[in-house]
This record gives structure tokens, sequence and C-alpha cells, in this order.
């Protein structure tokens, strides 16, 4: 079973900020937190992961707890072609066995 | 720059009949190499994965069987397909050194049993 727990869905005005919620209540201390994100009928692609210290890349940024218990990914602009099913997974590092739960919907609206 | 290949992207095949789908992963050597299947309206489950050459490992029990016969290279198998084999089958690789955290997917092949 995934260890993360996501909302179904959200929508997002198109450039406005799209903030996802993840909950890890029983995430390891060994363990990162990734976020993926899938296209329809496309392989799903990395956006960012974090151990502790909140993150950021040119596509996204990742607020994790003090506590690592939840975490938000930001996308700070939202495009329409951010519309896709983004998935949060905590895993050890370095490995590509990944457990995906079933994300959020996120649909970006004009 | 590493890339991953899989065909073909759509295949109808009637029930009972053999899969072989390939994957080649090129720019990168011993990678861990990954196979999902995504049915319906649902996530992503691993089937299987690679560290190396004739290293298979099976995550759940089921129709299928995947190869490793070169070391960028992965198939996955089945000698009759059921109906309960239709779905979303992915490529995966993972570089083993520390340099890309994440795990690269290919575009996917979409099975149709029928």
């Amino acid at each position: 079973d995934a260890k993360t727990t996501q909302p179904p869905s959200m929508d997002c005005a198109e450039g406005r900020a799209a903030n996802l919620p993840c909950n890890h209540s029983t995430i390891s201390g060994n363990e990162y937190v990734y976020w993926y994100r899938q296209i329809h009928s496309q392989g799903p692609q990395y956006i960012i992961h974090g151990l502790k210290n909140n993150e950021t890349n040119e596509m996204a940024s990742l607020i994790i707890t003090e506590d690592r218990k939840s975490s938000t990914l930001i996308l700070p602009h939202a495009t329409l072609r951010d519309t896709a099913v983004y998935y949060c997974i905590v895993t050890p590092s370095n490995t590509g066995k990944l457990i995906f739960g079933q994300g959020t919907t996120l649909q970006v609206k004009p | 720059s590493q890339t991953i290949h899989q065909w073909p992207a759509t295949l109808v095949q009637p029930v009972g009949s053999p899969l072989s789908l390939e994957c080649t992963v090129e720019g990168t050597s011993n990678p861990n190499l990954y196979w999902y299947r995504q049915a319906a309206g649902r996530g992503l489950q691993l089937l299987f994965y690679s560290v190396g050459i004739g290293q298979i490992s099976s995550e759940v029990p089921q129709n299928l069987s995947a190869s490793r016969p070169q070391d960028r290279q992965f198939i996955l198998s089945s000698k009759k397909l059921l109906l309960s084999d239709s779905g979303f089958y992915l490529c995966a690789y993972h570089d083993q050194g520390l340099a890309w955290p994440e795990a690269f997917f290919g575009q996917g092949t979409r099975l149709t049993v029928v």
C-alpha cells in the first residue's frame, strides 16, 4: 500500500499557484518525499524530491513540514499544460522501486 | 544524454496469444530496470525489476514474465494473454549511481486483449 494520502482532485486557475498537499505520517527517517506527474497517456515525469529541507527547482517548490509528516508541492504559475495526475511518493533515495497511490488529478482551467 | 525506448506504442492481441514488449535504454550503463502496469483508472503497479543481466525480481504473481538478455534491454513476455492483462505498460530505468536520484519512464505501451 502507498504510504501517502492525497486529495483525489483539485482545480486551479491558469496563472495562479497550485498547492498540492500530501500526508505521509508514517515516513521513516531514511525516506525521501518524491513527486512525479503523469500527463494523460504518457509515462510519469519526475518533478522534485526532498528529505527535510524545502526544495526548489525550475518546475516547482517542495515544502516539507518540520515533523516530516506532510508536504506540499507548489507550482508557482500553473499553465494548462500542468493538467495531470500528481503522485507523492515516499521512498529511500536512489531507487526506482516506486509505490504509486491514486495521486491528485490537477485540472488547470483558463 | 540518457533515453529510454519502448515499443510498440499500442497493441491489440487476442486472448491466448503470446506477448513480447521490449524496452531499451541508451546513455547509461548497468541501470536498474523496471516494468510497471497501469490498469484503467488505477495507479501504477510495479511488476518486475532488474539490477543486472539475468537478474529478475517479481513483485506480484501474475501471468507475465520478464527477461534482461543485455545490460540495457528489458523484455516483458507472456505465453498466453488473459483479458486481465490489458493495461498501460511502462518501462523505467534508474541510474545506480548517485548522479540522478529519479527514475525515468518510457512513453508506455497500451495493450488491449480482446
